[in-house]
């Protein structure tokens, strides 16, 4: 089952406004990305961090990896109406190959 | 178009049939993911290959479930005796290394009918 704990479930937001979503871990993980799914179709990295503190943007997206390695945080600012979809975080501890992934968060834009 | 490719894109079965999913992945990426995603939640890891070798498989990998790779190319994963609770989006990715990215693919529907 799911380890990462990720909130908000859904989140329900005016165009322009900025949003901000995390995942929290039990355990510590070397690497975490975020990803955006669309309806129908396969996850697409957004972000990619690999060390702890580091912080990275990408356009109006900027993710933070936590100091204890245990969380990470996406914001996403002047949000667009193709932001809608749906964003999981995703872990890979020191061993093994395997993503671990939270249970998403459902984002929906009002233009 | 490069990216990684799955086949079918949509399988409706009746219970008890098998099935089988082709993923081909980045041609230059040596690894390759097998997820499952149900509605509502994250994928989750079934099975990963290196090359030709299945290295890592998941304990949601039951009997019922095979992989191969069988020239480190493309990979098939087939589901035998098909239940209702495997319908699912199967998820194929591949990575050039450990530290790489993953690249998904768009996934194989399953509806078990």
């Amino acid at each position: 089952g799911q380890q990462l704990n990720q909130s908000p479930q859904s989140m329900f937001i005016q165009e322009g406004e900025d949003v901000s979503m995390n995942c929290t871990s039990s355990s510590i993980f070397n690497t975490w990305l975020w990803y955006k799914q669309d309806p129908g179709e396969g996850p697409v990295l957004l972000i990619a961090l690999y060390k702890a503190g580091e912080l990275t943007s990408n356009g109006r997206l900027t993710a933070q990896f936590g100091i204890t390695r245990k969380d990470s945080f996406l914001n996403i600012s002047a949000s667009i109406p193709s932001d809608v979809g749906i964003y999981f975080c995703a872990g890979r501890p020191n061993a093994g190959n395997m993503l671990t992934f939270g249970g998403g968060t459902r984002l929906m834009v009002k233009p | 178009d490069t990216g990684v490719s799955q086949n079918p894109r949509h399988k409706i079965t009746k219970r008890g049939q098998n099935v089988t999913f082709r993923c081909d992945p980045i041609s230059e990426h040596n690894r390759l993911y097998w997820y499952r995603q149900t509605l509502g939640q994250g994928p989750e890891f079934l099975t990963y290959f290196q090359n030709e070798a299945q290295l890592e498989k998941s304990r949601l990998l039951s009997d019922r479930f095979s992989a191969e790779r069988p020239k480190g190319s493309f990979s098939t994963l087939e589901i035998q005796r098909t239940e209702q609770g495997d319908s699912a989006m199967y998820l194929c990715a591949s990575s050039l290394s450990r530290e790489g990215s993953y690249t998904f693919g768009s996934g194989t529907r399953l509806t078990v009918v």
